[in-house]
């Protein structure tokens, strides 16, 4: 199995602040044959169902502000949301869609101070 | 447009069987997969196993001896059963279905909260 890791597992910003997040994976998530990273980027927050921000490890999901941005390949991501916003209180998941059994990283909880 | 929708019993005794039904609307069965994913109270989120438009299944392999996955493609209507169930299965379930093959999970239900207490 595919083993995501995901730091920090919480991190406390103020609003108009940047933040940044990191997730490795155990093995790469670049498919060689169309070059991409079968890597996506989750927003859960509290009593919600995840939404899925962004795709292929950088490509934003409709709707969704550009503040958030999704950038790295092989097996080291980040995400950054470059101007923090009260509304961006949430826990962000990490998830590979490269091979069954497709698996999350546990999750970086982002507190606004 | 796409929509999710997961019933089932919302207690369930251990070492019993537990079962969900996902249905769908807004696509076919036939043309995109849907899988589970299940959320324990205040931890992460657990891929549990899918079945894909052509109707094979996969599951999770810490859960594959215990769960079956299937569907009825005429009610739009996608099937758990998880059986000897442990305290450790309490979580919140979730049917979930990408945007394409091998795609993230864009369309999520609201998810079914399952508790596993006697």
């Amino acid at each position: 199995d595919i083993v995501m890791t995901q730091t920090p597992s919480s991190q406390a910003v103020s609003a108009g602040e940047k933040v940044t997040m990191s997730c490795k994976s155990s093995q790469s998530l670049l498919y060689s044959e169309n070059k991409k990273n079968y890597l996506a980027w989750y927003q859960q927050k509290p009593g919600q169902s995840p939404k899925l921000l962004i795709s292929w490890a950088s490509t934003r999901e409709s709707g969704v502000p550009d503040r958030f941005i999704g950038s790295g390949s092989g097996t080291d991501f980040t995400l950054t949301i470059s101007s923090v916003q009260a509304e961006d209180l949430a826990v962000y998941y990490c998830e590979q869609y490269y091979d069954t059994p497709f698996t999350f990283g546990s999750g970086t909880k982002l507190e606004i101070k | 447009q796409v929509q999710l929708k997961e019933s089932g019993p919302g207690l369930v005794q251990p070492s019993q069987t537990l079962s969900l039904t996902c249905t769908v609307s807004g696509f076919s069965l036939t043309s995109n997969s849907v899988h589970w994913v299940r959320q324990p109270p205040g931890k992460g989120l657990e891929w549990v196993g899918a079945i894909w438009s052509g109707g094979s299944t996969d599951y999770n392999s810490a859960l594959k001896s215990r769960l079956s996955i299937s569907r009825d493609t005429s009610k739009s209507q996608v099937f758990l059963k998880m059986n000897s169930l442990q305290t450790e299965d309490t979580a919140i379930y979730f049917c979930t279905s990408p945007g394409g093959y091998y795609h993230p999970f864009d369309y999520w239900g609201q998810g079914v909260m399952v508790t596993v207490s006697s």
